[in-house]
């Protein structure tokens, strides 16, 4: 079941500047994606959260780019900073609601001081 | 700022031997979820709960494992006769009316 993707497990970028963490997916019924940081022994944290009638969100040093045709999205982290370094995962959901999450494998972001 | 508790932090138990991991929601979220991580896998869902009943759950989710919200705070997941598959970390999530779900920081679940 690959229904969420993330082709990249590990990512390495310089303080200061941008990281890109890219998810693709496939099935076409999700209309809620949402982004978590996660670190280890802990749950993943909510960052940010898109629905498919937006092509774009921002909250701060954060913004999430949906690309529905493509069924991709990318989350844009600038400037990049030592405690963004986490794994980030991508997630998806059929409906704008309460409905249960379909989990990408993750992203490794380290952060290069 | 609020958020989710989970009880207890580290779990081992014979296979076997029945579980019941717990969960603290916030306040304000009527919706509730558990999600599995198996180490090196996804985060995969296990079964979601509003309204005192099921609303969704996943083929992982079988006759073994229950949930339930005994006392309007507290909302569990109880794996009846665990087996050494289930060794996970186990994550109960919590929604409201903005629909972001919000994880707590996990069980680590080790059955031997």
């Amino acid at each position: 079941d690959q229904q969420v993707k993330q082709n990249s497990p590990s990512l390495s970028v310089q303080e200061g500047r941008i990281s890109i963490l890219n998810c693709d997916y496939t099935n076409s019924m999700f209309d809620y994606f949402l982004w978590y940081k996660k670190y280890p022994a802990e749950g993943p944290t909510f960052l940010i959260s898109i629905s498919s009638i937006k092509d774009k969100n921002e909250d701060g040093r954060f913004t999430v780019f949906l690309n529905k045709s493509a069924k991709h999205l990318s989350l844009h982290i600038v400037p990049s900073q030592p405690g963004d370094s986490a794994v980030y995962f991508c997630a998806a959901s059929v409906r704008f609601g309460n409905e249960k999450l379909t989990f990408g494998t993750g992203t490794r972001l380290t952060i290069i001081p | 700022e609020p958020e989710v508790t989970q009880t207890p932090s580290h779990q081992v138990t014979q296979m076997g031997q029945e579980v019941i991991l717990r969960c603290v929601p916030i306040s304000n979220h009527l919706y509730f979820y558990w999600y599995r991580q198996i180490l090196g896998q996804k985060v995969e869902f296990l079964v979601s709960f509003y309204n005192n009943e099921i609303s969704e759950k996943s083929e992982i989710f079988d006759d073994q494992f229950s949930v339930e919200r005994p006392d309007g705070s507290n909302f569990t997941l109880k794996i009846r006769s665990t087996k050494l598959e289930d060794s996970a970390m186990y994550f109960c999530a919590t929604s409201g009316s903005t629909y972001e779900q919000y994880f707590g920081p996990g069980t680590r679940l080790t059955v031997t």
